[in-house]
């Protein structure tokens, strides 16, 4: 379909490896988000896309968390040194221009650091 | 801190009456809100949105109320069906998330 793709769905590493999450927007959409919502909790934003512009790392919990967006398109988070406490779902979403427009999320990826 | 807050962890009703979902926000500069569903396993979907120009916004079965001065919106359901059980996120200004209300509707 013409979704927001994420993979892998499921992902199980052991405490200390560095993951990679990807995300692959609907096309056309120049606004990107990552989030993760722990067991129970909300989501909890990490960074933000916008076009060209650089991008607001403000929710980023520590300096192991890393994202990239590849021209304007494909986005991949980075965990290295992953830490139990990292175990979540996180979550992609896209909106046509950022802003008031409705985020499109994917299914997300469920991520467990044994 | 929590900016968007949802204070009401779960709801229950019975099908055909109306579910109210209540969120509170802290920064009155937030301009828009909106509401999205999400099923067990699956990324939330968009629902409703409002902006702060607003004090209502009606789809279908649906309504947002905002009170900016209480800092306070509500959505409403009317009338409620089995297939809304899923759980119910308020967002402001796009990025700021509150932590859910679980909405169950009995047959």
């Amino acid at each position: 379909g013409a979704g927001v793709s994420q993979s892998p769905s499921n992902k199980v590493t052991e405490k200390g490896k560095d993951v990679e999450l990807r995300c692959d927007p609907i096309s056309g959409h120049t606004a990107l988000y990552w989030y993760r919502q722990s067991l129970g909790q909300g989501l909890e934003f990490l960074i933000y896309f916008q076009g060209n512009s650089a991008p607001d790392k403000s929710g980023l919990p520590s300096d192991r968390f890393s994202a990239e967006r590849t021209g304007g398109s494909v986005s991949t988070l980075t965990i290295q040194r992953t830490q139990q406490e990292d175990s979540a779902v996180y979550l992609c979403a896209s909106s046509l221009r950022g802003g008031d427009q409705p985020q499109h999320f994917g299914d997300g990826t469920r991520l467990s650091i044994l | 801190d929590q900016q968007v807050k949802q204070n009401s962890p779960s709801l229950s009703v019975q099908e055909g009456r109306i579910s109210i979902l209540n969120c509170d926000y802290t920064n009155s500069m937030f301009d828009y809100f909106l509401w999205y569903k999400k099923y067990p396993a699956e990324g939330p979907t968009f629902l409703i949105s409002i902006s702060s120009i607003k004090d209502k916004n009606e789809d279908g079965r649906f309504t947002v109320f905002l009170n900016k001065s209480a800092k306070h919106l509500s959505l409403h359901i009317v009338p409620s069906q089995p297939g809304d059980s899923a759980v119910y996120f308020c967002a402001a200004s796009g990025m700021r998330f509150g932590a859910g209300t679980r909405l169950t509707v009995k047959p």
